[in-house]
Order: structure tokens, then C-alpha cells, then sequence
């Protein structure tokens, strides 16, 4: 069982570019979440994904977005990067159906801004 | 979410228990315990949880007061690889679509020393 994959591993990037985040959720999981933790900080909820629907947000902008595919798998989107933005982005998959305590989190992307 | 307090840090020496205390005072009935550790540079990695009773697992064991206003996570014999960052989380159950959201303190800093 592979568990929650992410990718890319790192990635720089400059102000005002966009950026993708890909994840990829635990075999059998069909709900994804997404975190950003800043430097020294504990993680962020950004938003939640089940049935390719965003459920649930966080306090953050419009420029996140993302998306779930048919296959459960998810992507983060963030438009007009700000300095600001340089964090880890986690990603998490649970199962949505029934009552499932444990959240799988994957390594993260290391997203750098320049 | 209810709020959780940590102490910011804590040592503890390798091969004895470890005891990492959370209070929750305005914690509400509905909401569980969790514990999540984040080893360097990894993602989150969930502990254990509970509502009102003692829980025991092959991680840990955790004990919340009768009143649910604080808890401790314990570690029985704590090695060098237990060396992390301890989020204490108060949180609805993850069953369904609209659950799932976690909320991160700071957390507790536990260094294990040889």
C-alpha cells in the first residue's frame, strides 16, 4: 500500500506565478483534505474534497482552488503567488463514508517563493 | 473547534514515559480528542483518540479527565525516533462529508535524550 503520495516534492517559483499541487490519496480513501504549514507553525486547513465537491474551507483566498478526479486523486491550484505563500502543503485522505478517525497525511510539497 | 493548550516544550529520557499534557477546557460533547505527531520534516502521523474514555493502542495510551477538560498523551517507553512535534486536537468525529477538518496548535516539541 503505497499511502498518500505527493507531488512534486519541491518546487520554486516566482511572485505572481500559479502553481499545482498533486495528490494522490490512500488505497481505498476517498476524501482528500489540504494544509499549509509555515515555517514553525502547525498546519493550516486550506480545504476538503469528497465527490469531486469542495465540503469544507478553511480561511484562505479564492486563489486556492482545487479540484478531485473521478479516481479520487486532487490537485491544489494557487493563482497570483505572494511571498507570503512559501510553505509546506499537506495533503490528507480519509474515507468519507462511515466513521473513520485516523487521517493519512502525505510528505508534502515544499513550495518556495521568490 | 475547541481551542487546546500545550506546553511548547518537553524532554524526556529515552526508554522512560513520556507524558504530554492538553487542556481543552471548552471542549464540547461532541468533539473527540485527537492526537497527531509530526517527525521532522515528515507529515503528520495520527496517535490515538478518544471521547470520554481511557484508549490504549500500540502507539500510546491516552487519558482524559472525567470532566474532558484536559488530557494526557503517554508514551510508555519513549526511544530517539519519538522525538517530534505532539498536536493535541479537539475535533468533531471525521464520520461523514462535513467533519474531518483538523485544527493545529503549535504543539509540544518532545525531545527524547539517550
Amino acid at each position: 500500500d503505497a499511502g498518500v503520495t505527493q507531488s512534486p516534492t519541491h518546487l520554486i517559483k516566482t511572485r505572481g506565478q500559479q502553481v499545482t499541487l498533486r495528490c494522490s490519496p490512500k488505497s481505498g480513501h476517498d476524501t482528500v483534505s489540504w494544509y499549509q504549514q509555515a515555517l514553525g507553525q502547525g498546519p493550516q486547513f486550506i480545504f476538503q474534497y469528497y465527490e469531486e465537491e469542495e465540503r469544507q474551507r478553511g480561511n484562505f483566498p479564492d486563489r486556492f482552488s482545487g479540484h478531485q478526479f473521478p479516481n479520487y486523486s486532487s490537485e491544489l491550484n494557487v493563482n497570483a503567488l505572494w511571498l507570503g505563500d512559501s510553505a509546506l502543503y499537506l495533503c490528507a485522505s480519509r474515507s468519507g463514508g462511515g466513521f473513520h478517525y485516523e487521517q493519512y497525511f502525505g510528505p508534502g510539497t515544499r513550495l518556495t517563493v521568490t | 473547534d475547541a481551542k487546546t493548550t500545550q506546553p511548547p516544550s518537553m524532554d524526556c529520557a529515552e526508554g522512560r514515559a513520556a507524558n504530554l499534557p492538553c487542556n481543552h477546557s471548552t471542549i464540547s460533547g461532541n468533539e473527540y480528542v485527537y492526537w497527531y505527531r509530526q517527525i521532522h520534516s515528515q507529515g503528520p502521523q495520527y496517535i490515538i483518540h478518544g471521547l470520554k474514555n481511557n484508549e490504549t493502542n500500540e502507539m500510546a495510551s491516552l487519558i482524559i479527565t472525567e470532566d474532558r477538560k484536559s488530557s494526557t498523551l503517554i508514551l510508555p517507553h519513549a526511544t530517539l525516533r519519538d522525538t517530534a512535534v505532539y498536536y493535541c486536537i479537539a475535533s468533531p468525529s471525521s464520520g461523514g462529508t462535513s467533519y474531518g477538518k483538523l485544527t493545529f496548535g503549535q504543539g509540544t516539541i518532545l525531545t527524547v535524550h539517550p
